[in-house]
């Protein structure tokens, strides 16, 4: 079945910690998104890549890395966490239509920087 | 600047009808997506509109007016199971997804 796998699920790290956030999809779509989501925000692009090897800048990359090492895998880094980063954060990859891009989510990850 | 707003949130009957309204201002316009969203759950892709006027997709249905920057997603009779967020994304000239905040839909019994 088509998915999008996210781990870990939930994570606690405290503030200047490291944090790796992987996400593999089995859409076979070229679009990979990691996008955070925060009460009154909405979802908020990180960063975002259109193939292996790719990477985009999306509105709210600032303290965050990505790295897409296969068209399934993409990674989000978190070099030195701050409370800030504590945010429920998805992955998600997409397709293109006329007229529609589909996105298809992770089922998150909920972080924590104490 | 660009951006897609909905109300916070949307009261209404179970068996009634549920109008979620979106607004937007972006950098060209090439489609509007819907998605729900349940509590704790990751966002559901429910429709896309592209051209104006109203798109029946049975239990939901959407309407876009390009010349104004509105969409609405129309639920009909209600059930309690589509309490929920509800969001808006439209796509500009770039093609990327530029998001609402959501709508959170209650239906009271």
């Amino acid at each position: 079945e088509a998915a999008v796998t996210q781990s870990p699920r939930n994570k606690v790290t405290v503030t200047g910690g490291n944090v790796t956030l992987s996400c593999r999809q089995t859409n076979s779509h070229n679009y990979m998104y990691w996008y955070r989501q925060d009460t009154g925000h909405g979802l908020r692009l990180i960063h975002y890549s259109y193939g292996a090897g790719n990477l985009q800048i999306g509105d709210v990359p600032d303290g965050y890395k990505a790295t897409r090492t296969t068209q399934e895998d993409f990674f989000l880094l978190l070099e030195l966490a701050s409370p800030s980063q504590t945010s429920l954060y998805f992955c998600a990859s997409g397709r293109t239509g006329e007229g529609y891009t589909e996105v298809f989510f992770g089922k998150g990850t909920r972080l924590t920087v104490v | 600047g660009q951006g897609v707003e909905q109300p916070a949130k949307l009261m209404s009957v179970e068996g009634t009808f549920a109008r979620v309204n979106c607004t937007y201002s972006t950098s060209g316009f090439n489609g509007l997506s819907w998605y729900q969203q349940r509590e704790g759950q990751a966002p559901v892709f429910l429709s896309y509109v592209v051209l104006d006027g109203l798109k029946d997709s049975g239990h939901f249905s959407t309407f876009l007016s390009r010349s104004n920057g509105y969409s609405y997603l129309l639920l009909t009779e209600l059930q309690i199971k589509d309490s929920a967020s509800y969001l808006c994304a439209v796509r500009d000239s770039n093609y990327q997804l530029i998001w609402g905040s959501g709508t959170k839909l209650i239906i009271k019994p």
